[in-house]
């Protein structure tokens, strides 16, 4: 069994939908969990990371974290084409330094 | 500033033969990390290097496999005698040392083995 687990989609919505990304892990030693919007043939680039439990903004990102659960998630509000991609979630821990697991990533696409 | 820059974008071998692909991080980015990206899949980590640390390799997946890294500049990656699941995008990153969550990744190389 993989550390950890990303809802495999495609996902495909429509413009001005809300998204829900999310991602399940195995390994409680996890304190840092990030999310990356990977453009096809690009390099990921980071969207945004949170420390333990809670939730964090970052316009119309959400990022929940759920360490009882062992769940999070990235909620997208008033999705645009633009934000067509693959997400892939990511953790890390018990230091923000080394190697990060990540998820086989979900692909959403959002149609005008 | 420039990015993280990875050579070459796009390399086709025959199985059997030795590649080496190569990383250049942002300036003044101690930290450096190899990932392997297979097809529809995330991103599976090979090493990573911090300053004059050793570096972690428990990600390599064989002795075909090795890096380097030249102090805190380039680095780059060996795969001997290629095989046909070696076939895949392989992608570095470089973050400054204890910022180990903002990585800033390259373009990947993609590697097809025939």
């Amino acid at each position: 069994q993989k550390e950890v687990e990303q809802d495999p989609g495609p996902l495909s919505v429509p413009e001005g939908a809300i998204v829900s990304l999310n991602c399940t892990y195995s390994n409680s030693a996890f304190q840092y969990f990030m999310w990356y919007r990977q453009y096809s043939r690009k390099g990921p680039e980071l969207l945004m990371y949170t420390y333990s439990s809670g939730n964090k903004e970052d316009g119309r990102f959400t990022a929940q974290v759920d360490k009882s659960s062992k769940y999070i998630s990235l909620f997208i509000r008033d999705s645009q084409p633009s934000d067509s991609a693959t997400y892939l979630c990511a953790m890390k821990g018990p230091t923000n330094a080394g190697k990060s697991t990540f998820g086989d990533g979900t692909t959403l696409t959002v149609k005008p | 500033g420039a990015g993280v820059s990875q050579s070459p974008s796009n390399k086709v071998t025959e199985k059997g033969k030795d590649v080496e692909l190569r990383c250049d991080p942002i300036s003044g980015h101690t930290a450096l990390y190899w990932y392997r990206q297979r097809l529809g899949q995330g991103l599976e980590f090979l090493i990573y290097f911090q300053g004059n640390s050793a570096p972690d390799k428990s990600g390599l997946p064989s002795d075909r496999f090795s890096a380097e890294r030249t102090g805190e500049s380039v680095s780059t990656l060996t795969i001997q005698r290629t095989q046909q699941e070696d076939s895949a995008v392989y992608l570095c990153a470089s973050s400054l040392a204890g910022r180990g969550l903002e990585q800033y990744f390259g373009p990947g190389t993609r590697l097809t083995v025939t």
